[in-house]
């Protein structure tokens, strides 16, 4: 049974500090790896995507692939209220038309 | 979220009744998804379809079937609906190896 891992929280992070959110997957052969936002009621919100390993940037956000120790990450600097949120993290199966997710992790930024 | 229309957004069905979720897109995308989310848990795919004529399972596809009409629409049918699946549906769009994007969802209530 392929899996993806996240630690449920909630993480509590002060406004402005760095926000840190881990996920690790089982399948070695996983080729993508997608980070999801989801506010309470809404759907989920694509943020941001990596296929390499190393660090991709887009803004306030950096997504990190390790494909040697099977982890991602999405860090997010400058964290404001608005990013409170759960984080989803998605990564390719078997077939790569579908996606193993995690259950998320809650993130709360305190001002 | 334009591009993936769900109907209806809120449904409220009696034990044994059945009924259609619809979901159509209009961003050409290949793939189409239908999820289910249960309070505080993950996203589970119930079934899926690569391309226009093909249908697959997901993880949870029993009591449910499904038919992709055409490019643009996927349904999710119900027959007999049981308390267990009360969720909120999702209904996503995407294509080999890419993210997806996700519509705004259907709240539905068995009682």
């Amino acid at each position: 049974q392929k899996e993806v891992e996240q630690n449920s929280g909630p993480l509590s992070v002060p406004e402005g500090a760095i926000a840190s959110l881990n996920c690790t997957y089982s399948d070695r052969g996983s080729q993508s790896f997608f980070w999801y936002r989801q506010y309470s009621g809404k759907s989920p919100e694509l943020i941001m995507f990596i296929y390499s390993n190393g660090d991709k940037e887009d803004g306030r956000f950096t997504a990190q692939l390790n494909k040697a120790s099977q982890y991602v990450s999405l860090l997010i600097r400058d964290s404001q209220p608005s990013d409170s949120a759960t984080y989803l993290c998605a990564v390719s199966g078997d077939s790569n038309y579908q996606l193993i997710w995690g259950a998320g992790t809650k993130l709360i930024i305190k001002p | 979220n334009a591009g993936v229309t769900q109907t209806p957004k809120f449904q409220v069905l009696k034990t044994g009744q059945s009924m259609t979720l619809q979901c159509a897109q209009d961003m050409n995308h290949n793939s189409m998804y239908w999820y289910r989310q249960d309070p505080g848990m993950g996203l589970r795919l119930i079934y899926y379809s690569a391309s226009e004529g093909t249908t697959d399972k997901g993880e949870v596809p029993n009591g449910y079937n499904v038919s992709r009409l055409n490019k643009r629409e996927f349904s999710l049918r119900l027959e007999s609906a049981a308390p267990s699946q009360t969720s909120v549906y999702f209904c996503a769009i995407g294509d080999y190896n890419q993210p997806q994007h996700f519509g705004d969802g259907t709240r539905l209530s068995i009682l």
